[in-house]
């Protein structure tokens, strides 16, 4: 069975530009989580869904972050206007338990703001 | 606010059984507790997941007490590929903390 998918593996852009993440769930998974993970901070939940809806959105740093999931084969992860702070690795995971556990981690977008 | 620690780091040599502790405070009744395991640049990988006593899979095992109010993961005969970044969590509160690193000398 494929794994959650995530792309690109890598981005590279200056700040400014529009950086849009990518994540394919497991189907069948009808919870579905966004991650960042930085030396500094650790792994932090940013977002999650259930059922394509947002469910908790609190850990989005700021407005200049934003979530969508259209369908439930399907998210994506938008920050724009892009900062160098921004750096960081973003990992999709999903789940099919109600308790969230287990998750099913993509291998991550390593994104650099330069 | 619900909360895991765990120590930082922890060294071993191959061939060790390594037991990783996770303290869990305000524990509710209903929560189960899971670990995961990174490598680097890799997504955790779920390891195990357990409510009371001791349950075992073909990779670990994890114990925990009555009182529910930590959990400790034991890893079997430890190889330098179980060099890695361990993290428990509490029911399903989606906090990582910052693991536990721990490195695996031949």
């Amino acid at each position: 069975d494929a794994g959650v998918i995530q792309s690109p593996r890598h981005e590279v852009t200056e700040m400014g530009q529009e950086v849009t993440l990518r994540c394919k769930p497991i189907s069948g998974h009808d919870y579905l989580f966004w991650y960042r993970q930085t030396m500094m901070r650790g792994l932090e939940l940013l977002i999650y869904f259930n059922n394509n809806v947002p469910i908790d959105d609190s850990g989005m740093p700021e407005d200049r972050f934003s979530a969508k999931m259209p369908n439930a084969s399907f998210s994506t992860l938008k920050i724009q206007p892009s900062e160098p702070r921004d750096s960081a690795v973003y990992f999709c995971a999903s789940s099919s338990r109600r308790e969230h556990q287990p998750q099913h981690f993509g291998d991550g977008t390593r994104l650099s703001i330069l | 606010l619900a909360k895991t620690t765990q120590p930082i780091s922890m060294d071993s040599y191959e061939g060790q059984e390594v037991n990783i502790t996770c303290s869990h405070n305000n524990i509710a009744t209903n929560d189960y507790i899971t670990w995961y395991q990174q490598f680097p640049s890799q997504g955790p990988r779920f390891i195990i997941q357990g409510y009371k006593t001791k349950v075992t899979n073909e990779v670990a095992s994890l114990f925990i007490p009555a009182d529910r109010k930590s959990s400790t993961l034991s890893l079997p005969r430890v190889s330098l590929s179980d060099t890695a970044v361990y993290y428990c969590l509490q029911g399903g509160k989606l906090i990582f903390g910052q693991g536990t690193e721990l490195s695996v000398k031949p």
